[in-house]
């Protein structure tokens, strides 16, 4: 079972950041947030991981809370391509190949 | 630099029969997992293959089977097809040693659709 919880759907408005909140409230000291998305027809796609610290890519930004019981994807200027599914992961990252379990994600709509 | 590959697109089987479906990875990675994603639902894990080998394996019966051949491709079978296996099926490569760093690469799927 997946260990996260999202909410079913989100809209934003583009241009504007799109925040998308996760709760993993059961999340291990040894386990990472993992953020995926799927637009439609394609295969699930990386955006960005974290263990405690905040990151940065060129995708999004991740916030992770301190007790790290939840944790919030931000696309910061949202635009049509970003419409898709987010999926919010929690998984250990240790060597080997561990499995990703995913939950039945965000539906995020941008609306022109 | 080609990412992962999958063939067929799209195909559709009848219930009983078997079918294969193909996956290349990403030039550099050595490991290839195959998710099953059914209308509306989150990939579901399958099974993970390794130096040849089946090194995990999700809730899924042995109609579902696969290879690993030594250029690092992969197959799918799934024997005796049921309605209830429609579904897209995806195939993630990644580098063993390295997953948790670089994620996986996903491809767009192969639509199974059974009659």
């Amino acid at each position: 079972d997946a260990k996260t919880t999202q909410p079913t759907s989100m809209d934003c408005a583009e241009g504007r950041a799109a925040n998308l909140p996760c709760n993993h409230s059961t999340i291990s000291g040894n386990e990472y947030v993992y953020w995926y998305r799927q637009i439609h027809s394609q295969g699930p796609q990386y955006i960005i991981h974290g263990l405690k610290n905040n990151e940065t890519n060129e995708m999004a930004s991740l916030i992770i809370t301190e007790d790290r019981k939840s944790s919030t994807l931000i696309l910061p200027h949202a635009t049509l391509r970003d419409t898709a599914v987010y999926y919010c992961i929690v998984r250990p990252a240790n060597f080997g190949n561990e499995k990703l379990t995913f939950g039945t994600g965000t539906r995020l709509t941008i609306i022109p | 630099d080609a990412g992962v590959t999958q063939s067929p697109t799209h195909l559709i089987k009848t219930r009983g029969q078997q079918v294969t479906l193909r996956c290349s990875p990403k030039s550099g990675h050595d490991t290839v997992s195959w998710y099953q994603q059914a209308l509306g639902q989150g990939p579901q894990f399958i099974f993970q293959y390794y130096e040849e080998e089946e090194r995990q394996r999700g809730n899924f019966p042995d109609r579902f089977s696969g290879h690993q051949f030594p250029n690092y491709s992969s197959e799918l079978n799934v024997n005796a097809l049921l309605l209830g296996d429609s579904a897209l099926y995806l195939c993630a490569s990644s580098l063993f040693q390295a997953a948790g760093i670089d994620g996986y690469t996903f491809g767009s799927g192969t639509r199974l659709t059974v009659v």
